[in-house]
């Protein structure tokens, strides 16, 4: 049973470019979170989504991010007009249950390393 | 908004030796959750701790959780060098439906000297 798959697992842009770093769950998950983790800071939660659905995305920036989990396909994270603040290891997570409620157990992917030139 | 301080940030141990990582909220722990991260590689999921005084263990490494004192520690017994890795705390900010973001500490990164 494969475990979060994230690629690329290494990303490079320059700045003004556009990254796109996608996340395929677990098997039988529905749910899946994208946070970031900033060089020397601790894990940041962005975004939250349901399959074709937004939940929660209190931690994504408002602007140049945008994160989407189709009917068919792996959830993606798009960055545009990256900026070098933007260098960021991003992990995706996902659970079979909501984790609202303190169920579900997050299983994290190995993450995207986005760095921008 | 909730702050988790892990301590120390860093440890430097004796192959063997005991060690004890701990986790401080700033608000009330409703879930608390471990995890172990190794440079360039995604978080592996350690230990879930739900009820005040839980203690939960998975071969040599325990975990405990003081509701009261919003406090976490994680303890390895007779560390091996394959603990090596930096150690994350994260919780849950409140009860019920509707939390659905993780809070983490930075990290406490751990060495074991062969």
């Amino acid at each position: 049973n494969a475990g979060v798959m994230q690629n690329p697992r290494h990303l490079v842009r320059r700045r003004g470019q556009e990254a796109r770093l996608r996340c395929s769950p677990m098997k039988g998950h529905s749910h899946v979170y994208w946070y970031r983790q900033l060089p020397e800071e601790g894990l940041k939660f962005m975004v939250y989504l349901q399959k074709e659905n937004i939940i929660d995305e209190s931690g994504m920036p408002k602007e140049r991010f945008s994160a989407e989990f189709p009917k068919e396909g792996p959830s993606i994270l798009r960055i545009q007009q990256v900026v070098r603040g933007d260098s960021a290891a991003y992990f995706c997570a996902s659970s079979f249950k909501s984790h609202g409620g303190n169920t579900g157990e997050l299983f994290f992917g190995e993450g995207s390393r986005l760095t921008v030139l | 908004s909730q702050e988790l301080e892990q301590s120390p940030q860093s440890l430097i141990v004796q192959e063997g030796k005991n060690l004890t990582i701990n986790c401080t909220s700033s608000k009330t722990l409703y879930g608390l959750y471990w995890y172990k991260q190794k440079y360039g590689e995604g978080l592996i999921f350690l230990m879930m701790l739900q009820k005040g005084g839980e203690e939960k263990s998975h071969e040599k490494i325990t975990a405990k959780l003081d509701e009261k004192k919003q406090q976490s520690s994680l303890h390895i017994t007779a560390s091996q060098p394959s603990h090596a890795g930096i150690y994350l705390c994260g919780a849950d900010g409140a009860r019920g439906a509707g939390s659905y973001q993780l809070t983490f500490g930075k990290g406490t990164k751990l060495s074991v000297i062969p």
